[in-house]
């Protein structure tokens, strides 16, 4: 069974600072990995994904991350976090020879403070 | 407009009563899924439709079903709802498996 943990509930950092959101997976053969971000009462919106090719991931609004497959990991960052990234994260995973089921991981919600 | 379209936005109903949630996209994909999301749980998948004549069940697809009537529309339908229904329930769409999901904005529901 594939899987994904996200170890923790709430990020806090302060505006200018890193932000890095954790997400480890568990899945049979190589993963497809998604970041997604949900603002309040909205959808989900897709950030980026992993493949193949590059560790290092670029996605939308300054977000990265790194594929790191020793340590079953797909950590989300951001190198100078804004006030407007305040949202809940999401991390999903999906087998290679798993066609339709995305497993989400519980959500972090991140808080940035001016 | 919005790609992926979910109506109603809130519900608010009775134990038992039937209730049916309806999505509808744009974005010409064939694939399209219902999840419903509970706090600290993520998102659960509880059915998925690959095109009009291929519907499947997700993880926790009792209590459900579901009717695709055209590629552009899924409606998700709540036989006798019963309190632990009650969630935030998403629609989304995809092409491929290595493809991003498209999400609409959700809908409320509360069954007292």
């Amino acid at each position: 069974a594939q899987s994904v943990a996200q170890p923790e509930d709430q990020v806090n950092v302060a505006e200018g600072n890193p932000l890095t959101v954790k997400c480890t997976y568990s899945v049979s053969g190589n993963p497809y990995l998604f970041w997604y971000v949900q603002y309040p009462n909205r959808g989900l919106q897709f950030l980026l994904k992993y493949i193949t090719g590059d560790n290092l991931v670029k996605g939308s609004y300054g977000f990265e991350a790194e594929f790191n497959k020793s340590q079953t990991s797909f950590h989300l960052k951001k190198p100078s976090a804004l006030v407007s990234d305040s949202a809940l994260y999401f991390c999903a995973v999906r087998g290679g020879s798993n066609d339709y089921k995305l497993s989400f991981g519980a959500g972090t919600t991140v808080t940035v403070r001016a | 407009d919005a790609d992926v379209t979910q109506t109603p936005r809130n519900r608010i109903t009775k134990t038992g009563k039937r209730i049916m949630l309806e999505c509808s996209q744009t974005k010409g994909h064939d694939r399209m899924y219902w999840y419903r999301q509970d706090p600290g749980l993520g998102l659960r998948l509880i059915y998925y439709s690959f095109d009009v004549k291929d519907i499947n069940k997700g993880e926790i697809s009792d209590g459900y079903s579901v009717s695709r009537q055209a590629q552009a529309k899924f409606s998700l339908s709540l036989e006798s709802a019963i309190p632990n229904q009650t969630a935030l329930y998403f629609c989304a769409t995809s092409t491929y498996s290595n493809q991003p999901q498209h999400f609409g904005d959700g809908t409320r529901l509360s069954i007292l």
